[in-house]
């Protein structure tokens, strides 16, 4: 099973909108409607952040959003804060009670 | 809040064995629904599903580790535990447990939530 791809580094200023995309195949990703997103900060456990392409958590603002198209799947938070400057993981599941994971985007908040 | 406690070596030797536990707490850790993870992520990469366990003690396996892996639990304890054996440097990362939540069906849903603080475990040479 390979690492779902997502762009290593996004950028953008306080208040503006950014978006991490995730892409896989059909075999995961596109087959599922079971993709989440994690934010983590520097020495932090992971935090959850949307499930199931594009439900947020109860206390996840909702400046968080998450969508699906085909094999991609994307993370969009609008009106960047200072605190948003993290790294962002998508997870997908892959048939067969496996998981897969993308490689990590590291988002900046310039 | 459940909350997950893990426990082990932070240091372990080339070619032996890491054995780490997870401890459940202040929740149920039997669920139709809830199945128990083992994730890591090696120093400056992304996060790795290693495997994940049913409390029927049912196990699923990333299919790169799965010759190596062996993920048991004891729901008595609520504990899960992690084996990896022949660790090379390769494996050195920070380990996690989670708690995966998983329905298929009409009410499906998945995620990943909460996670235990994760310990960073070091193969020496």
């Amino acid at each position: 099973q390979s690492a779902l791809t997502q762009p290593r580094s996004v950028s953008g200023s306080p208040g503006q909108s950014v978006t991490i995309s995730c892409t896989g195949a059909s075999s995961d990703v596109g087959g599922y409607n079971f993709v989440s997103w994690y934010q983590q900060h520097p020495g932090k456990a992971p935090k959850l952040m949307i499930y199931d392409v594009s439900k947020r958590p109860s206390g996840v603002p909702d400046r968080f959003s998450g969508s699906k198209s085909g094999n991609t799947a994307s993370l969009s938070i609008s009106g960047l804060q200072a605190d948003d400057e993290a790294d962002y993981y998508c997870c997908s599941y892959a048939g067969s009670y496996i998981w897969v994971f993308g490689g990590g985007t590291k988002l900046t908040v310039l | 809040q459940l909350q997950l406690q893990l426990a082990g070596p932070g240091l372990v030797k080339s070619s032996e064995t890491l054995s780490l536990t997870c401890t459940v707490s202040r929740g149920s850790f039997i669920s139709s629904s809830f199945y128990w993870a083992w994730i890591r992520q090696a120093p400056g990469k992304g996060l790795e599903w290693i495997g994940s366990i049913f409390h029927s003690g049912t196990t699923y396996y990333n299919p790169s580790l799965k010759s190596r892996v062996t993920i048991s639990v004891d729901t008595s304890k609520k504990q899960f535990s992690l084996k990896l054996n022949s660790m090379t440097a390769a494996d050195t990362a920070v380990y996690y447990c989670a708690r995966t939540f998983f329905v298929r069906g009409g009410m499906a849903s998945n995620w990943f939530d909460p996670w235990g603080q994760g310990t960073l475990v070091t193969v020496s040479s």
